[in-house]
């Protein structure tokens, strides 16, 4: 079955430092959403791409959807403390289930 | 803004209890969704319904089942719990537009 992988597990930095987490498929996908889940807390949607090398931008966040829609990253510049959290993404394959397999998270652990 | 109501967000229950977890959204989304979220493992797929009285697998059902018989209202029903289904567990509605899953906050449920 499809699988979607996110790299790194665990990423620590500093305030101000910038932090990428890495989504890839097995399968190509229709669309990739990215979630933010914050400590206690539940999934927030964040985002969703659709077009082949879309690119959005929310203020400090960045996300890509790679070309061949099988990959999509999620940049954050000058991180705060209110980053914190697990960054998952989300994606149903291309013509098969509408239903969307979510990545396992990276879990973002910022130190002031 | 949509809403996505779980039950009760702590809950013991014991071995072989029969135990119901619900789930009430105020959007009139079609589709409806029962996840677990286990530390290292990300969020997995129980069930989901797509539509009153309708429902399908996910990518672990067993030891569950869903009832749907209003559109606002999905429930999970652990037939008789056991000690590996404590977990987080997480409901979601979508419309399947763009704007990705809306959660709860989560059931977390403990079998002793």
């Amino acid at each position: 079955g499809q699988q979607v992988m996110q790299i790194p597990q665990y990423q620590h930095v500093q305030e101000g430092e910038d932090f990428t987490t890495y989504c890839n498929s097995s399968t190509t996908l229709s669309n990739i959403q990215w979630y933010k889940q914050r400590p206690g807390g539940h999934p927030v949607f964040l985002i969703q791409l659709v077009k082949s090398g879309e690119v959005k931008k929310q203020k400090r966040l960045t996300f890509q959807f790679g070309e061949a829609k099988k990959n999509s990253s999620l940049h954050i510049t000058a991180t705060q403390t209110t980053d914190v959290g697990t960054y998952f993404c989300a994606g149903p394959p291309t013509g098969g289930s509408y239903i969307p397999t979510f990545g396992r998270g990276t879990s973002l652990i910022v130190h002031p | 803004d949509v809403k996505v109501t779980q039950s009760s967000r702590y809950l013991v229950k014991r071995t072989g209890e029969k135990v119901f977890l619900e789930c009430v959204q105020d959007m009139d989304h079609e589709n409806m969704f029962w996840y677990r979220q286990d530390p290292g493992l990300g969020l997995r797929l129980i069930y989901f319904s797509y539509d009153v009285k309708m429902k399908e697998k996910g990518d672990i059902p067993e030891g569950y089942s869903v009832s749907r018989e209003k559109k606002e209202r999905f429930s999970l029903i652990l037939e008789s719990a056991s000690t590996n289904q404590t977990s987080m567990y997480l409901c979601a509605s979508s419309s399947g537009g763009a704007r990705g899953y809306t959660f709860g906050s989560g059931t977390r449920l403990t079998v002793v």
